[in-house]
């Protein structure tokens, strides 16, 4: 079945700095790949996805990335806020409409 | 757009009682809904799936006698935990995919914190 790393579990920038998650698949079928924001006692909420006959997407101070070959995906904060502090979780499409998540990472912007 | 509901919040029950909590689609209609559970500090956990009119799909290790899930029409899916213990307390979240351009990802609900007593 499909497994989803990711890493790290933990990550603390300065206001202003990047940030950057990685996650990598197992399943070469996978060809959706959404990255969520969790808000301490929330829901997951959609920031951005990537498509599997697309490399790079951007949306303002959030990009994704995805090498099909390597089978990994990353996310790309800008100019962080701390606002942007949450739980990051990485997702990928495998049979039907079901997703596999990482595991997260907890992301602190310290001001 | 792809906003879901869910209700209660939150909920508190003794232990031994049932507990329902809906999701419903708001603003689109949710051919397939998904029921995870999570655990503090730890990722989604999808619990079963669910199609309109069918029955759900239980991921291996949960009992379908014990988690109760009608999705009874396109906007509505219920999860009732039945009776209730202490070790069920948990963050429970759905997600709902539609048609359309709404089918290819999961939209989810704000969540339902229960906790058994």
């Amino acid at each position: 079945g499909e497994n989803v790393e990711q890493h790290p579990s933990t990550l603390s920038v300065q206001e202003g700095d990047s940030a950057v998650i990685k996650c990598t698949y197992s399943d070469s079928a996978s060809n959706y790949f959404p990255w969520y924001k969790q808000e301490l006692g929330k829901g997951p909420q959609l920031i951005i996805d990537i498509r599997s006959n697309v490399g790079e997407k951007k949306d303002q101070r959030i990009a994704v990335t995805l090498n099909k070959t390597a089978k990994h995906f990353s996310l790309h904060i800008t100019e962080t806020q701390p606002e942007d502090s949450a739980v990051y979780f990485c997702a990928a499409k495998y049979s039907g409409n079901q997703f596999y998540f990482g595991t997260g990472t907890s992301l602190t912007v310290i001001p | 757009g792809a906003v879901v509901s869910q209700h209660p919040s939150w909920v508190i029950c003794k232990s031994g009682t049932s507990v329902k909590i809906e999701c419903r689609s708001l603003d689109f209609q949710a051919t397939t809904m998904f029921w995870y559970r999570q655990f503090p500090k730890q990722s989604l956990m999808l619990m079963a799936t669910s199609n309109e009119g069918s029955k759900a799909t239980y991921e291996q290790g949960v009992e379908k006698d014990k988690f109760l899930i009608n999705h009874a029409s396109l906007t509505l899916s219920t999860l009732t935990v039945t009776s209730a213990h202490p070790e069920d307390s948990s963050f429970y979240i759905c997600s709902a995919s539609g048609t359309g351009g709404l089918q290819e990802t999961q939209y989810f609900g704000p969540g339902t914190r229960l906790l058994v007593l």
